[in-house]
């Protein structure tokens, strides 16, 4: 079937303005997972979902980060008050459960460029 | 929590010879090595992986082998092809890891025609 979907797959918005990137998973995969990747550098765990949990939080940078899923399907990060150190690549990957020895399957990301 | 190096950050090689990219992790009760590969403007697309309840793993031109004891984990490509050329990631994950992924910093490897 269809992989993960994120949308949209570049951003360009003024610093201060909020936000929301789209992650659509995998059918049947219940756990979802977003990280950063700035240029040139690796990736940068935010938060993961099981269900519609999210156990663990640490991961996000600063309060003006969010995220939630409904449904047990698709999850949206939020930005808030953004600013020029935002400007990353957004992934998020899913797997068929939040355990340990499950493959993470990756979308394209979302490019966001913060003015 | 798990820390994971990688080397080396730059790997160039001749079409056809093998290219080795090492890493190395900390926590002893990490289970799971995947790898990964990233072209330009992509997301990481899973290539192998392997548990630590084996040694090794071959995909035809792939192969990652595990050292437990010495924590460390290789990713072998031999019979290298141009669009081998890509930035590839190596990953830890265990049971004192939650279910988060560590991620190594990457190797750009560039295979020349």
């Amino acid at each position: 079937g269809a992989g993960v979907s994120q949308s949209p797959s570049n951003k360009v918005t003024e610093k201060g303005k909020d936000v929301e990137l789209r992650c659509d998973p995998i059918s049947g995969h219940t756990a979802l997972y977003w990280y950063r990747q700035s240029l040139g550098q690796g990736l940068e765990f935010l938060i993961y979902f099981q269900g519609n949990s999210a156990p663990d939080k640490s991961g996000l940078p600063s309060d003006r980060f969010s995220a939630e899923r409904t449904g047990g399907s698709v999850s949206t990060l939020t930005i808030q008050r953004t600013q020029q150190e935002d400007s990353a690549v957004y992934l998020c990957a899913s797997s068929l459960k939040a355990v340990s020895n499950q493959p993470q399957h990756f979308g394209d990301g979302t490019r966001l460029s913060i003015l | 929590g798990e820390n994971v190096e990688q080397h080396p950050s730059t790997l160039s090689v001749q079409e056809g010879d093998s290219a080795v990219i090492k890493c190395t992790y900390s926590d002893s009760a990490s289970n799971y090595f995947p790898w990964y590969k990233q072209e330009l403007g992509k997301g990481p697309q899973l290539i192998i992986d392997i548990r630590s309840n084996v040694g090794e793993k071959k995909d035809q031109r792939i192969a990652v082998t595990l050292n437990k004891t010495a924590k460390h984990f290789s990713l072998h490509i031999t019979e290298t092809q141009p669009e081998d050329s890509a930035v590839y990631f190596c990953a830890a994950i265990g049971l004192n890891t939650g279910n988060q992924f560590y991620f190594g910093t990457g190797t750009s490897l560039t295979v020349i025609p």
